[in-house]
């Protein structure tokens, strides 16, 4: 299923780099989502933005700052990430809040 | 109490046995539920989506309790492909309608 769209798949970066996470999402949904899983943990919610407004930012530290251009975009920009910020990156999309969110492949990102 | 709240498990069980999973939910209000599989390393996909009067696919089961805010899976006569994590994902109403996601319930199919 290509229906979400991450890039890149895998991404190795110093803590002082500055690096973008890319998502595109093709089947005309309203809301996307930004989630992180670090290693045998549960989902964690980042970000939420529907139709191009942030309705959710979840605590997320300000090195972690989203962007949405437009319904079919989402991005994750990085910079000055912490070791513990090693983890799969997964976005994910729905039509409206109540209903089944579909996820990109995610990127796996180590921070040195 | 935690939004929402599984059992992490593992469950471990021989093929062709019978397994569910419970899920509980502390928001009286909450207005849709899924079940999502995630394996190893991959994302989560969507397994059903859970309807006040049950649903099934296959050999899967899904059931809503509202009056004590839980939903279940069953999973019949169990393949070695179902093994994987389990999440439950409640989503509230209201104008934001936030979505909590569970911890997941890993289960292990055995030869």
């Amino acid at each position: 299923e290509t229906g979400v769209t991450q890039t890149p798949r895998h991404l190795v970066m110093g803590m002082t780099n500055k690096k973008s996470l890319k998502c595109e999402q093709h089947l005309g949904h309203n809301a996307m989502y930004w989630y992180k899983q670090s290693a045998k943990k549960p989902l964690e919610l980042m970000f939420v933005y529907s139709l191009e407004e942030r309705v959710e930012n979840n605590s997320v530290p300000s090195r972690f700052s989203p962007e949405c251009p437009n319904s079919s975009h989402l991005f994750l920009h990085l910079h000055t990430l912490q070791p513990e910020d090693s983890a799969l990156y997964l976005c994910a999309s729905s039509q409206f809040f109540d209903q089944p969110q579909h996820f990109g492949d995610g990127t796996r990102l180590s921070i040195l | 109490r935690k939004e929402v709240e599984q059992d992490p498990g593992p469950f471990n069980v021989p093929e062709g046995a019978t397994v569910a999973f419970n899920c509980t939910y502390s928001n009286s209000a909450s207005q849709s539920f899924f079940w999502y599989r995630q394996d190893c390393r991959k994302e989560p996909k969507l397994l059903m989506s859970v309807y006040s009067s049950g649903n099934e696919d296959g050999r899967f089961t899904a059931q809503l309790n509202r009056a004590s805010q839980y939903i279940s899976l069953l999973i019949r006569d169990s393949k070695l492909s179902d093994s994987a994590t389990y999440l439950c994902v409640v989503t509230d109403s209201g104008g934001y309608q936030k979505v909590t996601f569970g911890t997941g319930t890993k289960l292990q199919v055995i030869p």
